[in-house]
């Protein structure tokens, strides 16, 4: 079983939608949460990260920990065309520095 | 101006040649990694360099061996290709530090190269 889980997809919605996107992992010791989003044949970019358990938002996006399900969810209100991507979560330690668990990452298409 | 640059992006050998990929970054990060993305996506961290020192090595064959001549650039060779070895191979950078929200040592990754060995 893989330390972090995530639904590959691919998930296909109308543009506007919210989109859910979300991760389950087993170690109770992550404490950094991270979104990361890759267009095809590029790097993954950073788009959220989350300390500990709660809430962060910035723009349409959402971030959302809940430590105690270990369960993340990254939210997408209004979706666009241009958030087509594959979107990644990853978690670590508090100690193990820069090495990040990821997930499969699932791919969205929003369709105009 | 691209902060984490990969060379070269696309790069397509015969089984058991040798080859290097070559990573530099601008950001000033005192941290650097080589991850590894196969078919399905999945990510997965080889090496990481703080400061030109190996803090991070995962279980890869020996064939694979990074090297740090300095805290802005991170090359990796790989001997023997094997059919095994096709992946993206992703280099990133990151500033160590930083406690509780303030510590999440951000990761910027490169573009990423596509090694495809026939």
């Amino acid at each position: 079983q893989k330390e972090v889980e995530q639904d590959p997809g691919p998930l296909s919605v109308p543009e506007g939608a919210i989109v859910s996107l979300n991760c389950t992992y087993s170690n109770s010791a992550f404490q950094y949460f991270m979104w990361y989003r890759q267009y095809s044949r590029k790097g993954p970019e950073l788009l959220m990260y989350t300390y500990s358990s709660g809430n962060k938002e910035d723009g349409r996006f959402t971030a959302q920990v809940d430590k105690s399900s270990k369960y993340i969810s990254l939210f997408i209100r209004d979706s666009q065309p241009s958030d087509s991507a594959t979107y990644l979560c990853a978690m670590r330690r508090a100690s193990n520095t820069g090495k990040l668990i990821f997930g499969q990452g699932t791919t969205l298409q929003v369709k105009p | 101006d691209t902060a984490v640059s990969q060379t070269p992006k696309y790069l397509v050998t015969q089984m058991g040649n040798d080859k290097s990929i070559k990573c530099e970054q601008n950001l000033g990060h005192d941290t650097m990694y080589w991850y590894k993305q196969d078919s399905k996506k999945f990510l997965k961290i080889m090496f990481s360099y703080n400061n030109k020192e190996l803090i991070i090595n995962e279980t890869v064959p020996n064939r694979f061996s990074p090297k740090s001549p300095d805290k802005a650039h991170l090359n990796l060779h790989i001997n023997s290709l094997e059919l095994g070895d096709s992946a993206v191979y992703f280099c990133a950078s990151s500033q160590e530090g930083g406690q509780g929200d303030s510590g999440a040592n951000v990761l910027t990754f490169g573009a990423g190269s596509r090694l495809t060995v026939l």
